[in-house]
């Protein structure tokens, strides 16, 4: 089977905590390509990373780091130092290049920041 | 400017009433998808194209037909609507599934 799973339906913290969103995701193909994407309370969908299942290498960008665990299924995503413009529904989504030719999303975390 | 643009943007309907949602990308791109948002059940794949004529179904295709005539159109479309077809629509496109997908603004959708 080939599942996304986001587990934190919501999440709410107060300006300046870190947060970390989890995504754990099932597969069995060796070439798998993981995402995450941003949904703000505009409604529009933001592409915010993408990682190959060659590539375990953690990234940050800025307040946000990608921590990419073949090992656990997972590609846990962390906002440090969160601010209210980071209050969104945050959706992680896996996708394939040979096979079926789907995106897969989870069911998205709804991140609210206090001020 | 790169975009995928949908419309209508809001759309109230009554049941069996055919309606089609076009979708409209200018990046050239070969891959272009439908979703359904719906509380708590995240983004949903209906169909998506691999290219010109090349359609497949995703997860949720009962009760909606796409077409793919030419590379930048992928239109939904729904025959006879249902209430149960009431839900948030996101069009998208991308170069292949390997790499980000750019997303249209959305369509909500109401059947009565």
């Amino acid at each position: 089977a080939q599942k996304v799973t986001q587990a934190q339906t919501e999440i709410s913290v107060v300006e300046k905590e870190d947060v970390t969103l989890d995504c754990v995701y099932e597969t069995r193909d060796t070439t798998y390509y993981l995402f995450w994407y941003k949904q703000p309370p505009s409604g529009e969908l933001v592409f915010l990373i993408r990682r190959n299942s060659f590539d375990e290498q953690n990234e940050i960008s800025g307040r946000y780091s990608w921590n990419f665990q073949k090992s656990t299924s997972s590609f846990n995503f962390t906002i440090t130092a969160s601010q209210v413009v980071d209050s969104a529904v945050y959706f992680c989504a896996l996708s394939f290049t040979s096979g079926t030719y789907k995106y897969i999303f989870g069911t998205g975390t709804r991140l609210k920041v206090l001020a | 400017e790169a975009q995928v643009t949908q419309n209508p943007r809001y759309l109230i309907t009554v049941t069996g009433k055919k309606l089609t949602v076009t979708c409209s990308q200018n990046m050239n791109h070969e891959y272009m998808s439908w979703y359904r948002q719906d509380p708590g059940l995240g983004l949903r794949q209906i169909y998506y194209s691999m290219n010109v004529e090349v359609t497949d179904k995703g997860d949720v295709p009962e009760g909606y037909k796409v077409s793919r005539k030419e590379k930048r159109n992928f239109p939904l479309i729904l025959e006879s609507p249902s209430p149960n077809q009431t839900s948030l629509y996101f069009c998208a496109s991308s170069i292949g599934t390997a790499l980000e997908a750019f997303f249209g603004q959305g369509t909500r959708l109401t059947v009565v």
